[in-house]
C-alpha cells in the first residue's frame, strides 16, 4: 500500500494572500504525480501530471514543483480568490493512481 | 464536449442485495478506472480497464467487479451488498493519463440499508 500524504488536512486563507501545501509520496519507482481540484458538488478537475523530466507547472494562479529525490510536491496558490475553495488532491502514479487525503482550502473574503 | 457521464446519480439498495453502476466515458478515451470514497476515506482504487481488459485492480474483496464492453463504456458490479458499501462511487477516463490525466464523473452516491 503506497503511503501518499498531504499536509495540511485545512487550511484558511484571507482573499488575495498566497498559500501552499505539500503533497509527499514514495521516492523510489517515481513515475508521475497528479493534482488535482476538486470543488464541492463537482467532480476532480485534473490540475497538472507532474512526470520525472518535468520542470514547475503553471496554470493561471496555480503553480506545481516537484522534487523526486526526497519524495514531495508543493502546490502554490498565489493571491487566493474565493473560487479557489476546493480540495486539493494528489496522487501518486504506478500502475494506479493512489490518492492522498486531500488539502482543503477555504478562501475568505 | 460531453463529459464522463455515470448513472445512476444515487442509489439506495438494502443489504444482500447486489447493484450495477454505469460509466460512459469521454469520447475516444479507452482507459476507465473506477474509484470509492467513503467518509474519512481518501479516494481507493478499484479497478481500471483498457479496451475491454481490466488493467490493474485494488484491494476490494470479489464482491466488486467490472467490465468494459467494446464502445468503452464500463460498468461496476456490487454482489451481497455490505452497509460499508455506502460510499461515493467515480469513474474517470483517459486518453492518456500521463498527460492529461483523468477526467472524472460526478459520481454515484451509494446508500446500502
Amino acid at each position: 500500500i503506497l503511503n501518499v500524504e498531504q499536509s495540511p488536512q485545512s487550511l484558511h486563507v484571507q482573499e488575495g494572500d498566497s498559500t501552499n501545501f505539500t503533497c509527499s509520496f514514495p521516492s523510489s519507482n517515481f513515475y508521475a504525480l497528479h493534482w488535482y481540484r476538486w470543488e464541492t458538488a463537482k467532480s476532480p478537475e485534473a490540475l497538472f501530471v507532474m512526470t520525472l523530466n518535468g520542470d514547475e507547472k503553471k496554470k493561471g494562479r496555480i503553480s506545481a514543483t516537484l522534487n523526486t529525490k526526497e519524495g514531495y510536491s508543493y502546490l502554490y496558490i498565489k493571491g487566493s480568490q474565493p473560487e479557489d475553495s476546493a480540495t486539493y488532491l494528489c496522487a501518486f502514479n504506478d500502475y494506479k493512481l493512489s490518492f492522498g487525503a486531500g488539502t482543503t482550502v477555504t478562501v475568505r473574503a | 464536449k460531453a463529459g464522463v457521464t455515470q448513472t445512476p446519480r444515487y442509489l439506495i439498495k438494502t443489504r444482500g442485495q447486489q447493484v450495477t453502476l454505469s460509466c460512459s466515458p469521454i469520447s475516444g478515451h479507452r482507459s476507465v478506472s473506477w474509484y470509492q470514497q467513503t467518509p474519512g476515506q481518501g479516494l481507493q482504487f478499484l479497478f481500471e480497464y483498457f479496451s475491454e481488459t481490466q488493467r490493474n485492480k485494488g484491494n476490494f474483496p470479489g464482491r466488486f467487479s467490472g467490465r468494459q464492453f467494446s464502445n468503452s463504456r464500463s460498468e461496476m458490479n456490487v454482489s451481497t451488498l455490505e452497509l460499508g458499501d455506502s460510499a461515493l462511487y467515480l469513474c474517470a477516463s483517459s486518453y492518456d493519463r500521463e498527460v492529461y490525466g483523468y477526467t472524472f464523473g460526478s459520481g454515484t452516491r451509494l446508500t446500502v440499508v
